[in-house]
């Protein structure tokens, strides 16, 4: 596969139930974000990872967890949520130099996640 | 900015014809901008970026103009065709390590036959 890859792109979740959704990059690139995408609303970051560590995490609560075990794969895990939290959760991932530069995000299709 | 509100800004062309989408930025500390195109059921897909020391940048049909006295960007699309329909970003972002994007609200772009 190629570029980014989201699973699942549907979820349907209860409040008191835990999921994780996952996110892999096939772009060698050393940088992976987290955004959730509301109706109605701009773009939201959530959290960053860049070279495997969290450097951003925008007051997101605690009942959404990241994981980043290595630079290709990147996990959002989610329990007791709630409906205002139903959205499309969207992956993204970009090349980060040490010294420094921004370059371009590389988006995958999504997850559609409603919460009952 | 663009300001968070209701209803989403809606540009309706005629195919063919050139299509101007505008973005203001809030942010004079900016130094790298960003357009994205989003089609229905997909993600952000990068169309063409700037960075601050310039003015223009001009891609495959499409050239951004920034503004930096206004903090005003646009995007240009030639020829406009049917497939370009779809929601279009501005995001703006400060010169990073690691780029920390802020998106716009969107402006959707209808182009009919």
């Amino acid at each position: 596969e190629t570029g980014v890859t989201q699973t699942p792109r549907h979820l349907v979740m209860g409040m008191t139930n835990k999921k994780s959704l996952k996110c892999e990059q096939h772009l060698g690139h050393n940088a992976m974000y987290w955004y959730k995408q509301s109706a109605k609303k701009p773009l939201e970051l959530m959290f960053v990872y860049s070279l495997e560590e969290r450097v951003e995490n925008n007051s997101v609560p605690s009942r959404f967890s990241p994981e980043c075990p290595n630079s290709s794969h990147l996990f959002l895990h989610l329990h007791t949520l709630q409906p205002e939290d139903s959205a499309l959760y969207l992956c993204a991932s970009s090349q980060v130099l040490v010294s420094g530069g921004t370059y371009e995000q590389y988006f995958g299709p999504g997850t559609r996640l409603t919460v009952t | 900015g663009e300001s968070v509100g209701l209803h989403l800004p809606t540009l309706s062309v005629q195919e063919g014809d050139n299509s101007i989408i505008n973005c203001a930025y809030s942010n004079s500390a900016s130094d790298y901008f960003i357009w994205y195109k989003q089609e229905s059921g997909k993600g952000p897909q990068f169309i063409i970026d700037i960075r601050s020391n310039m003015d223009k940048r001009q891609g495959q049909r499409v050239t951004v103009l920034l503004n930096k006295t206004v903090k005003h960007l646009s995007l240009q699309i030639a020829a406009t065709q049917p497939g370009d329909s779809a929601v279009y970003f501005c995001a703006e972002s400060p010169n990073s390590g690691y780029s920390t994007l802020t998106f716009g609200k969107g402006t959707m772009l209808l182009v009919s036959p």
